[in-house]
Parts: structure tokens; sequence; C-alpha cells
């Protein structure tokens, strides 16, 4: 079975700040990975996604992410965060061929203060 | 890409009563399904809806509680049963394209008095 850990429930940064949001993932087989953003009230949207070929990845709104196959990690960065980069952040995986079958990480609240 | 809409959008429901979440989707999908996000809390696989075929569940998910129709490649429904105020939570309704990405709906906010 694959399980998903995300090692911070919380993290404030100020603006302007780097920011790491890690993620931890368990599983005998292959992974496809992702992360997804939830603002206040609203659906999941998809920032970036692991699938294959190489091991960093850039996505929406400046955030990349790095798969480490050896740690079994996909932490999310974005060099210089936003007020409105403010919400949950949520990592998913799937050993599917269809990718609606999610396992979900607990969330992160990146919190950005002025 | 796919689009996915979601009705109701939220609803203040009594207990013991059931709620029918629809969900429909601009194209034609194998596979459609359905998450449970319970307040401040991640997203739970409830089920997954085939047309054609019954619903499979996932552990700690029954069908009398979830019942799922699926009568073709667009359209799902997901009703919850018998309510309680443990019922109270986000409903969202998902699609994945291969293995490209998953689409989500915007969710349905139950709230169970």
């Amino acid at each position: 079975a694959q399980s998903v850990t995300q090692l911070d429930s919380q993290v404030p940064v100020f603006e302007e700040a780097p920011v790491e949001l890690r993620c931890n993932y368990s599983s005998s087989v292959s992974v496809y990975l992702f992360w997804y953003v939830q603002y206040p009230n609203q659906g999941l949207q998809l920032l970036l996604k692991y699938l294959s070929g190489s091991t960093l990845v850039k996505g929406i709104n400046g955030f990349e992410a790095e798969f480490n196959k050896s740690q079994t990690s996909f932490h999310l960065r974005k060099p210089s965060v936003h007020i409105s980069d403010t919400a949950e952040y949520f990592c998913a995986v799937t050993v599917s061929s269809n990718t609606g079958k999610l396992i979900f990480g607990q969330g992160t609240t990146l919190q950005v203060k002025p | 890409s796919a689009v996915i809409s979601q009705k109701p959008s939220r609803d203040i429901c009594q207990r013991g009563t059931s709620l029918t979440i629809q969900c429909q989707v601009d194209s034609q999908v194998t596979m459609m399904f359905w998450y449970r996000q319970q307040p401040g809390q991640s997203l739970t696989l409830i089920a997954t809806a085939n047309q054609g075929s019954e619903a499979t569940y996932e552990s700690g998910f029954v069908i009398d509680k979830f019942p799922i129709s699926r009568p073709n490649l667009t359209f799902s429904t997901l009703t919850v049963s018998n309510m309680s105020p443990e019922d109270s939570s986000i409903y969202l309704c998902s699609v994945g394209q291969g293995r490209s990405e998953a689409f989500f709906g915007q969710g349905t906010r139950l709230t169970v008095v």
C-alpha cells in the first residue's frame, strides 16, 4: 500500500522569503507524484506533477519540486512567496494508470505574512 | 483538460435525511472518483465509479451509506444517506485522464444539523 506524509502541518513565512513544503511517500512500486493547492473555499488546482524523466519539475506560480527516489521525497519549493500563496497544499501519489485515484497527504497550511 | 460541475455547491441538511450530489463532466471518461474532505482534514477517496458496473468502495465506506450511480460516461451521483453531523464535509468529484493529472470539481460543502 502507498502512503504520503507531509511533515509540516503549518508553515509560517514572511513575504518574499523562500519556502519549502516537505512531502515523503512510501510505496513498493513506482509512483506518480503531484502537488495540489486549495485556496479558501475553492477546489483543488494542480501545481505540478512528476510522471517520469527529469527529477526537477516546474509548475505554475513559480513553484518547483524535486523527486528524490532514494529519499522517497517530493518537496515543494518557491524562492520568493507572495501573500497570495497563502493556501492549503496537498502532496498526492498514485500508482494507478488513471491519475484520478490519488492518495493524499495530510496537507500543509502555508501562511504568508507581510 | 476536463471541466467538472458539481451540484449543489453547498447545503445544510437535517440529520436522518439524504442528499444526492451530482457531478457532470464536459467529456467522456471511464472512471470518476468521489472524495471526502472532513473539516480541517485531507482528502479521502470514497469510491471509484465505473460506467456500466457497480462502484468500487474504499475501506471504511459502504454502499448503503454512500450509494453511487454512473448512468453514462459524463455523469455520476453520490448520495449521502441517513446523515449525521459526522457527515459534515466537503465532497469532491474527480476524473483522471490517463497519466496526466486529476481534475476536481469545486466540491459540495455539506453541513448536517
